[in-house]
């Protein structure tokens, strides 16, 4: 089946810094890839819409200067969380849609685990 | 809008009991999709199940079955002969025609030997 692989899969950072996560489609091209952030025993919540070659969609309530997202090919989305504070510690998961697929598959990544320090 | 409920946040059973995690959704959409994932404790989501808002027919793979109503807008899991390693957090998730996928809150199934 598919693959989407997610890096790095743990991170550790200073509060202040940025982190950057790495979502790659391994064997299929993806238009269109989501983010989805997930507190400790909490639900996965969408936070955008990464579409290749333009801007992102942001849900509401998310901050997209916060909340980086670049998808400059068909197979890499990344998401760069800016002056990361300790309240952006999460699981962060996307997944993929292959491009021109319309029976709701989707793939996810193995997610990346954040912890701002 | 659309929304889904898994009105049960945690069940405990012992090894062989059989277990039924509910879930509810609600859309405007004619055309959806309803997702089961499973999320073990390292965290990656594991894909269960798949089903557009067109078949209705259950699906048995396995100890894991499903049961769709379209009428109640529910889409029931059941794990048979639960197993210590069934033990996860279970997300309910619909996807609508923007292919966003809304999650339920999860279940946690605790499986005690």
């Amino acid at each position: 089946g598919a693959v989407v692989s997610q890096h790095p899969s743990w991170v550790i950072c200073k509060s202040g810094t940025s982190v950057k996560i790495e979502c790659r489609s391994l064997d299929f091209q993806a238009t269109t890839m989501f983010w989805y952030r997930q507190f400790p025993k909490q639900s996965l919540m969408l936070m955008a819409t990464s579409n290749e070659g333009s801007k992102a969609t942001y849900e509401q309530g998310v901050e997209k200067d916060k909340f980086l997202i670049n998808h400059a090919s068909l197979t890499l989305s990344t998401l760069t969380v800016t002056s990361a504070h300790p309240e952006d510690s999460s699981f962060y998961i996307c997944s993929a849609r292959e491009t021109g697929d319309n029976t709701g598959e989707l793939f996810f990544g193995e997610g990346s685990r954040l912890t701002v320090l | 809008a659309q929304k889904v409920t898994q009105a049960q946040t945690e069940i405990s059973v012992v090894e062989k009991e059989d277990v039924t995690l509910d879930c509810v959704y609600e859309t405007r959409d004619t055309t959806y999709y309803l997702f089961w994932y499973k999320q073990p404790p390292s965290g990656e989501l594991v894909f269960l199940i798949r089903r557009n808002s067109f078949d209705e027919q259950n699906e048995i793979s396995g100890r894991y079955s499903w049961n769709f109503q379209k009428s109640t807008s529910s889409f029931n899991f059941t794990i048979t002969a639960s197993q210590v390693v069934d033990s996860a957090v279970y997300f309910c998730a619909l996807i609508d025609n923007d292919y966003k996928l809304s999650f339920g809150a999860g279940t946690t199934v605790t499986v005690r030997a």
